[in-house]
Protein backbone atom coordinates (compact mmCIF):
# COMPACT_ATOMS: atom_id res chain seq x y z
CA UNK A 1 0.00 0.00 0.00
CA UNK A 2 1.20 3.59 -0.70
CA UNK A 3 2.18 6.00 2.35
CA UNK A 4 3.47 9.38 2.85
CA UNK A 5 5.66 10.24 5.43
CA UNK A 6 5.65 14.62 7.00
CA UNK A 7 8.26 14.99 8.85
CA UNK A 8 7.60 17.50 11.32
CA UNK A 9 4.17 18.39 12.70
CA UNK A 10 4.52 21.78 13.30
CA UNK A 11 7.22 24.47 11.29
CA UNK A 12 7.49 27.73 12.05
CA UNK A 13 9.37 30.79 10.25
CA UNK A 14 9.11 34.45 9.92
CA UNK A 15 7.28 36.58 7.86
CA UNK A 16 9.36 36.33 4.12
CA UNK A 17 11.07 33.58 4.94
CA UNK A 18 11.70 30.48 3.30
CA UNK A 19 9.36 27.86 3.41
CA UNK A 20 9.91 24.25 3.45
CA UNK A 21 7.85 21.52 4.07
CA UNK A 22 8.78 17.99 3.83
CA UNK A 23 6.85 15.11 2.03
CA UNK A 24 8.45 11.57 1.20
CA UNK A 25 6.29 8.76 -0.21
CA UNK A 26 6.59 5.13 -0.35
CA UNK A 27 4.88 3.78 -3.46
CA UNK A 28 5.19 0.20 -5.40
CA UNK A 29 4.05 2.30 -8.90
CA UNK A 30 4.93 5.89 -10.50
CA UNK A 31 2.55 7.69 -7.85
CA UNK A 32 0.41 10.90 -8.02
CA UNK A 33 1.49 13.14 -5.08
CA UNK A 34 -0.72 16.11 -4.22
CA UNK A 35 -0.15 19.22 -1.48
CA UNK A 36 -3.33 20.38 -0.11
CA UNK A 37 -3.83 23.18 2.59
CA UNK A 38 -6.71 23.42 5.52
CA UNK A 39 -7.50 26.72 6.94
CA UNK A 40 -8.96 26.44 10.27
CA UNK A 41 -12.28 25.45 10.29
CA UNK A 42 -12.05 25.11 6.50
CA UNK A 43 -12.19 22.20 3.91
CA UNK A 44 -9.09 21.21 1.84
CA UNK A 45 -7.90 22.93 -1.14
CA UNK A 46 -5.30 21.84 -3.63
CA UNK A 47 -2.27 23.82 -3.79
CA UNK A 48 -0.72 21.22 -6.37
CA UNK A 49 0.08 17.72 -7.81
CA UNK A 50 2.54 15.77 -9.57
CA UNK A 51 0.84 13.06 -12.17
CA UNK A 52 3.91 11.86 -13.73
CA UNK A 53 4.69 15.05 -16.01
CA UNK A 54 6.80 17.69 -15.25
CA UNK A 55 8.58 16.82 -11.98
CA UNK A 56 8.60 20.52 -10.79
CA UNK A 57 5.38 21.56 -10.20
CA UNK A 58 4.11 25.51 -9.39
CA UNK A 59 0.75 25.55 -7.63
CA UNK A 60 -1.60 28.55 -6.26
CA UNK A 61 0.13 31.28 -3.54
CA UNK A 62 3.11 30.93 -4.99
CA UNK A 63 3.90 27.30 -3.92
CA UNK A 64 6.64 24.96 -5.87
CA UNK A 65 7.16 21.20 -4.95
CA UNK A 66 9.71 19.12 -6.72
CA UNK A 67 9.22 15.04 -7.34
CA UNK A 68 12.50 13.48 -6.53
CA UNK A 69 12.00 9.88 -7.21
CA UNK A 70 15.77 9.01 -6.16
CA UNK A 71 14.68 10.24 -2.67
CA UNK A 72 11.13 9.72 -3.17
CA UNK A 73 10.46 12.74 -1.85
CA UNK A 74 7.89 15.29 -3.01
CA UNK A 75 8.76 18.39 -0.53
CA UNK A 76 6.67 21.84 -0.97
CA UNK A 77 8.54 25.28 -1.28
CA UNK A 78 7.76 28.70 -0.92
CA UNK A 79 10.35 31.60 -1.57
CA UNK A 80 8.92 34.19 1.14
CA UNK A 81 6.18 32.86 3.62
CA UNK A 82 3.14 35.41 4.09
CA UNK A 83 1.29 35.82 7.24
CA UNK A 84 -1.85 33.96 5.71
CA UNK A 85 0.27 31.15 4.51
CA UNK A 86 -0.33 29.90 8.46
CA UNK A 87 -2.65 26.49 7.79
CA UNK A 88 -2.40 22.79 7.93
CA UNK A 89 -0.46 21.66 5.00
CA UNK A 90 -1.29 17.90 3.89
CA UNK A 91 0.68 15.42 1.59
CA UNK A 92 -1.06 12.74 -0.24
CA UNK A 93 -0.51 9.97 -2.28
CA UNK A 94 -2.98 7.63 -4.52
CA UNK A 95 -3.05 4.37 -4.04
CA UNK A 96 -3.96 1.78 -6.65
CA UNK A 97 -5.19 -0.17 -8.06
CA UNK A 98 -7.52 2.44 -9.50
CA UNK A 99 -6.02 5.46 -7.40
CA UNK A 100 -9.39 5.51 -6.03
CA UNK A 101 -8.31 7.11 -2.65
CA UNK A 102 -6.50 9.72 -1.44
CA UNK A 103 -3.43 8.47 1.56
CA UNK A 104 -2.76 11.56 3.86
CA UNK A 105 0.34 12.14 5.47
CA UNK A 106 -0.25 13.58 9.23
CA UNK A 107 -0.03 16.50 8.05
CA UNK A 108 2.07 19.74 9.39
CA UNK A 109 1.05 22.96 10.94
CA UNK A 110 2.95 25.98 9.39
CA UNK A 111 3.35 28.94 11.78
CA UNK A 112 4.35 32.42 10.75
CA UNK A 113 5.58 35.11 12.79
CA UNK A 114 5.16 38.67 11.74
CA UNK B 1 -21.35 28.37 -6.60
CA UNK B 2 -20.11 26.23 -4.30
CA UNK B 3 -18.50 22.89 -5.85
CA UNK B 4 -18.81 20.31 -3.13
CA UNK B 5 -21.71 21.24 -0.25
CA UNK B 6 -22.55 19.38 2.94
CA UNK B 7 -25.22 19.64 5.36
CA UNK B 8 -25.32 20.43 8.52
CA UNK B 9 -21.71 22.06 9.04
CA UNK B 10 -22.44 21.24 12.61
CA UNK B 11 -24.14 18.34 14.02
CA UNK B 12 -24.29 17.76 17.81
CA UNK B 13 -25.91 15.01 19.71
CA UNK B 14 -26.56 11.86 21.62
CA UNK B 15 -24.92 8.82 21.94
CA UNK B 16 -27.25 6.15 20.41
CA UNK B 17 -28.84 8.14 17.94
CA UNK B 18 -29.07 8.17 14.64
CA UNK B 19 -27.78 11.14 12.24
CA UNK B 20 -27.59 11.86 8.32
CA UNK B 21 -25.10 13.99 6.62
CA UNK B 22 -25.85 14.93 3.24
CA UNK B 23 -23.44 16.08 0.21
CA UNK B 24 -23.93 17.45 -3.01
CA UNK B 25 -21.33 17.99 -6.11
CA UNK B 26 -22.29 20.41 -9.12
CA UNK B 27 -19.10 19.59 -10.81
CA UNK B 28 -20.55 16.67 -12.90
CA UNK B 29 -18.13 14.54 -11.01
CA UNK B 30 -18.97 9.96 -11.52
CA UNK B 31 -16.68 9.59 -8.24
CA UNK B 32 -17.52 10.97 -4.67
CA UNK B 33 -15.67 10.47 -0.86
CA UNK B 34 -16.16 10.74 2.18
CA UNK B 35 -13.62 11.11 4.56
CA UNK B 36 -13.31 11.61 8.06
CA UNK B 37 -10.49 13.73 9.98
CA UNK B 38 -10.01 12.97 14.06
CA UNK B 39 -9.03 15.18 16.64
CA UNK B 40 -5.47 14.72 15.64
CA UNK B 41 -6.42 16.19 12.02
CA UNK B 42 -5.48 12.35 10.64
CA UNK B 43 -7.09 12.14 7.27
CA UNK B 44 -8.22 8.60 6.56
CA UNK B 45 -10.87 7.76 3.27
CA UNK B 46 -13.80 5.68 4.36
CA UNK B 47 -16.03 5.04 1.21
CA UNK B 48 -15.81 5.95 -2.27
CA UNK B 49 -18.76 5.51 -4.88
CA UNK B 50 -18.45 5.52 -8.39
CA UNK B 51 -21.77 6.53 -10.54
CA UNK B 52 -23.60 5.43 -7.37
CA UNK B 53 -21.70 1.78 -7.23
CA UNK B 54 -19.73 1.49 -4.01
CA UNK B 55 -16.47 1.39 -5.05
CA UNK B 56 -14.18 1.70 -1.80
CA UNK B 57 -15.29 0.76 1.79
CA UNK B 58 -12.49 1.04 4.04
CA UNK B 59 -13.50 -1.30 7.40
CA UNK B 60 -15.94 1.20 8.55
CA UNK B 61 -18.25 -0.42 11.10
CA UNK B 62 -21.58 -1.14 9.26
CA UNK B 63 -23.16 1.59 11.81
CA UNK B 64 -22.28 3.72 8.65
CA UNK B 65 -24.08 3.44 5.56
CA UNK B 66 -23.98 5.71 2.37
CA UNK B 67 -26.10 6.09 0.42
CA UNK B 68 -25.96 7.54 -3.74
CA UNK B 69 -29.32 8.29 -4.71
CA UNK B 70 -27.70 10.10 -7.82
CA UNK B 71 -24.22 10.80 -8.85
CA UNK B 72 -24.55 14.11 -7.64
CA UNK B 73 -25.15 13.03 -4.10
CA UNK B 74 -23.53 11.27 -1.42
CA UNK B 75 -24.85 11.08 2.03
CA UNK B 76 -24.39 9.74 5.31
CA UNK B 77 -25.99 7.69 7.60
CA UNK B 78 -24.79 6.82 11.00
CA UNK B 79 -26.56 4.41 13.38
CA UNK B 80 -26.25 4.47 16.99
CA UNK B 81 -23.78 7.16 17.12
CA UNK B 82 -20.48 7.26 19.78
CA UNK B 83 -18.56 8.89 21.14
CA UNK B 84 -15.39 7.57 18.86
CA UNK B 85 -17.81 8.87 15.92
CA UNK B 86 -16.71 12.80 16.83
CA UNK B 87 -15.18 13.80 13.87
CA UNK B 88 -14.87 16.10 11.22
CA UNK B 89 -16.32 14.48 7.96
CA UNK B 90 -15.21 15.49 4.49
CA UNK B 91 -17.13 14.68 1.43
CA UNK B 92 -15.00 14.92 -1.89
CA UNK B 93 -15.74 14.54 -5.45
CA UNK B 94 -13.47 13.94 -8.82
CA UNK B 95 -14.16 12.72 -12.36
CA UNK B 96 -10.99 10.72 -13.06
CA UNK B 97 -9.16 9.80 -10.12
CA UNK B 98 -7.48 6.59 -12.43
CA UNK B 99 -5.67 9.43 -13.92
CA UNK B 100 -4.34 12.04 -10.87
CA UNK B 101 -7.71 13.96 -11.25
CA UNK B 102 -7.60 16.26 -8.31
CA UNK B 103 -10.15 15.49 -5.59
CA UNK B 104 -12.70 18.67 -5.10
CA UNK B 105 -13.36 18.63 -1.06
CA UNK B 106 -16.56 20.13 0.62
CA UNK B 107 -16.42 22.46 3.70
CA UNK B 108 -16.79 19.39 6.47
CA UNK B 109 -19.83 18.61 8.74
CA UNK B 110 -18.20 18.80 12.44
CA UNK B 111 -19.89 16.32 14.48
CA UNK B 112 -19.70 16.24 18.15
CA UNK B 113 -21.47 13.01 19.44
CA UNK B 114 -21.93 13.90 23.72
Amino acid sequence: AQSVTQLGSHVSVSEGALVLLRCNYASSVPPYLFWYVQYPNQGLQLLLKYTSAATRVKGINGFEAEFKKSETSFHLTKPSAHMSDAAEYFCAVSDPPGFQKLVFGTGTRLLVSP
Amino acid sequence: DTAVSQTPKYLVTQMGNDKSIKCEQNLGHDTMYWYKQDSKKFLKIMFSYNNKELIINETVPNRFSPKSPDKAHLNLHINSLELGDSAVYFCASSQRPSEGETQYFGPGTRLLVL
